[in-house]
């Protein structure tokens, strides 16, 4: 089993609508969550941490976690054109480990 | 507070040919973990070293082999090089709490 699990996509949705991006892991001890934006040819960078359980605000972007249920998830509301991105889930389980996922692949059609 | 530093950014090489690819941590950071991204595919992982140690292995040939030192500044050698190995390789860098990315080196194979 896969230690962080995502679904490669591609994940289309139309402009202005919520763009739902999942993730699960398998290490209930791992203790904080990230969410990184690539764009095409670029580097993975930093958008979204959370640490506990709930929801993260930060914009148009809310993080979910569930660490009953082992997932992580990232909606983004009013989706536009430029959030076209590989979204990568991220899970730091301690000793300074963190471990990706493979990316989800979103389009957002204008 | 410096980046993660990944050198050089681009590299052409001949089939056959061996490669050598630098990661420099964010300071304080003691795991570099690398990864191979192939136009369209996602992230795969290579390896993670922590403290001058592989930690982590992903499922790549034996021609993929890495190093840490004591600065805990890593290394990436591709030996034997395959038109399949042109790629994005990210290093990424891991603190107690987060990871940060590199610019990446695009190596291409002809």
């Amino acid at each position: 089993q896969k230690e962080v699990e995502q679904n490669s996509g591609p994940l289309s949705v139309p402009e202005g609508a919520i763009a739902s991006l999942n993730c699960t892991y398998s290490d209930r001890g791992s203790q904080s969550f990230f969410w990184y934006r690539q764009y095409s040819g670029k580097s993975p960078e930093l958008i979204m941490s959370i640490y506990s359980n709930g929801d993260k605000e930060d914009g148009r972007f809310t993080a979910q976690l569930n660490k009953a249920s082992q997932y992580v998830s990232l909606l983004i509301r009013d989706s536009q054109p430029s959030d076209s991105a590989t979204y990568l889930c991220a899970v730091y389980g301690g000793y300074q480990k963190v471990t990706f996922g493979i990316g989800t692949k979103l389009q957002v059609i204008p | 507070k410096a980046g993660v530093t990944q050198t050089p950014r681009y590299l052409i090489k001949t089939r056959g040919q061996q490669v050598t690819l630098s990661c420099s941590p964010i300071s304080g950071h003691r795991s570099v973990s690398w990864y191979q991204q192939t136009p369209g595919q996602g992230l795969q992982f290579l390896f993670e070293y922590f403290s001058e140690t592989q930690r982590n292995k992903g499922n790549f040939p034996g021609r993929f082999s890495g190093r840490q030192f004591s600065n805990s500044r890593s290394e990436m050698n591709v030996s034997t090089l395959e038109l399949g190995d042109s790629a994005l390789y990210l290093c990424a860098s891991s603190g107690e709490y987060e990871a940060f990315f590199g610019q990446g080196t695009r190596l291409t194979v002809v």
